[in-house]
């Protein structure tokens, strides 16, 4: 089955920009998400990106896709404490249709 | 927030009992999900619903089933649970199919 892969642990200090990368296993997938999830939270979609767009940003997020290589990354700038979190990446599995999400990346604010 | 509550928040359950868990939803979103949060698992999909009456399975369903008799509930049940149910569960919504817009808090299942 299709799968998505990420890194478990990233920490930053306060300012410094974060990026979030993500792998993923199907060619055909046609978004890509980010979600994140705060402690004892629901987990909150931050952005999607279709999959003929190489990149989107949006306020401190950059999302950046390089479908030759099946990576997405999520690059925070000016990280802040309120930052952190579980940061999750999803693809959308082009024959079911179904989500299909990574393991989390934890990301640790340093003031 | 989205209009999206779990009912119950927390609950722990013995072995072999029926459980029930509730979406509501006052979005009128067309489509819900169930999902499970298991550590090194991400979110697994159980169930989801494209409209009322219209359910389908998704990928961990065995041994749970669904009901959506209208467009602001969508019930999840565990026929009979079994300790590898213990999980957080999550309900989301969506008005499209492209996207699982707003998630509940979820919900602590227990099983002992």
């Amino acid at each position: 089955g299709e799968d998505v892969e990420q890194s478990l642990f990233l920490s930053v200090r306060e300012g410094d920009s974060s990026v979030i990368n993500c792998t993923y296993t199907d060619s055909s997938s046609t978004y890509l998400y980010w979600y994140k999830q705060e402690p004892g939270a629901g987990l909150q979609l931050l952005t999607y990106i279709f999959s003929n767009m190489d990149m989107k940003q949006d306020q401190r997020l950059t999302v950046l896709l390089n479908k030759k290589d099946k990576h997405l990354s999520l690059r925070i700038a000016d990280t802040q404490t309120g930052d952190s979190a579980i940061y999750f990446c999803a693809e959308r599995d082009s024959n079911t249709g179904k989500l299909i999400f990574g393991q989390g990346t934890t990301l640790q604010v340093k003031p | 927030d989205a209009g999206i509550t779990q009912s119950p928040r927390h609950k722990v359950t013995e072995t072999g009992t029926p459980v029930t868990l509730r979406c509501h939803q006052t979005e009128n979103h067309r489509y819900m999900y169930w999902y499970r949060q298991d550590p090194g698992h991400g979110l697994r999909l159980i169930h989801y619903s494209y409209g009322v009456k219209d359910t389908d399975k998704g990928e961990v369903s065995d041994g749970y089933s669904v009901s959506r008799s209208k467009t602001e509930d969508f019930l999840l049940t565990l026929e009979s649970a079994t300790s590898s149910q213990t999980s957080v569960y999550f309900c989301a919504i969506s008005w499209t199919a492209e996207v699982e817009a707003f998630f509940g808090q979820g919900t602590r299942l227990t099983v002992v």
